[in-house]
């Protein structure tokens, strides 16, 4: 079955620490997305590729990084900069960025608490 | 930028229709999307929005007018598994970049 994949489902880290958010994709999609969802917020986009080894910050790049060295991978690192990284962590992609294209597909996402 | 506005949460009976609306202001519109979220999960796609006018789909319909910035997405026969946070979404296309941006949400809640 093609589809997103994200692991772990849930996550603990100590504050200070590092830590990578694994999204995996087999659906031969160029586009790839980080999104931040908190309680009563929209998502926000943190990063996005649309190519391998190029990609964008979004809105809240800030204390956050990526990587796309393949098409299939978008791993998301949650570094000790960003302030408050407790948080819901979304991984999509999409065929394209325009028309239909751009509809994006979710993985079931990363729940991230930093204790 | 852009500003999506849409209520935070709606109530209704199963078996009844629900009308969520989606207010927004950008830039460069390309396209409005409708999702559906249930707690814990994965957003998953509903419905899409580039010309004025309504699309359906099923049970799930999604109107679009451009000029007034103004969209709903209604669900009618409603379920009880239609309980779940529905997510506007605008793209929008400047600086010679498509971006998407998303609306905070209305939680439906259907009650038997």
């Amino acid at each position: 079955d093609g589809g997103i994949t994200q692991s772990p489902k849930y996550l603990f880290r100590k504050e200070g620490q590092n830590v990578t958010l694994s999204c995996e994709q087999n659906l031969n999609h160029d586009a790839m997305y980080w999104y931040r969802q908190d309680p009563g917020q929209g998502l926000r986009l943190i990063y996005y590729s649309q190519i391998v080894n190029d990609f964008q910050k979004g809105d809240i790049a800030e204390g956050y990084s990526v990587s796309r060295e393949k098409k299939e991978s978008f791993p998301l690192t949650v570094t000790s900069a960003q302030k408050n990284p407790t948080a819901f962590y979304l991984c999509a992609s999409s065929i394209g960025t325009s028309g239909r294209t751009g509809e994006q597909f979710f993985g079931p996402g990363t729940r991230l608490t930093v204790l | 930028g852009q500003n999506i506005d849409q209520p935070t949460e709606m109530t209704a009976t199963e078996g009844a229709i629900v009308q969520i609306n989606c207010t927004y202001q950008t830039s460069g519109f390309n396209g409005l999307f409708w999702y559906q979220q249930h707690a814990g999960e994965a957003p998953t796609f509903l419905s899409y929005n580039v010309l004025d006018g309504l699309e359906e789909k099923g049970r799930f319909s999604s109107f679009l007018s451009r000029s007034k910035g103004y969209s709903y997405l209604l669900l009618k026969e409603l379920q009880m598994k239609d309980s779940a946070s529905y997510l506007c979404a605008v793209r929008s296309f400047t600086s010679n970049d498509y971006k998407l941006s998303f609306g905070a949400g209305t939680t439906v809640t259907v009650r038997a």
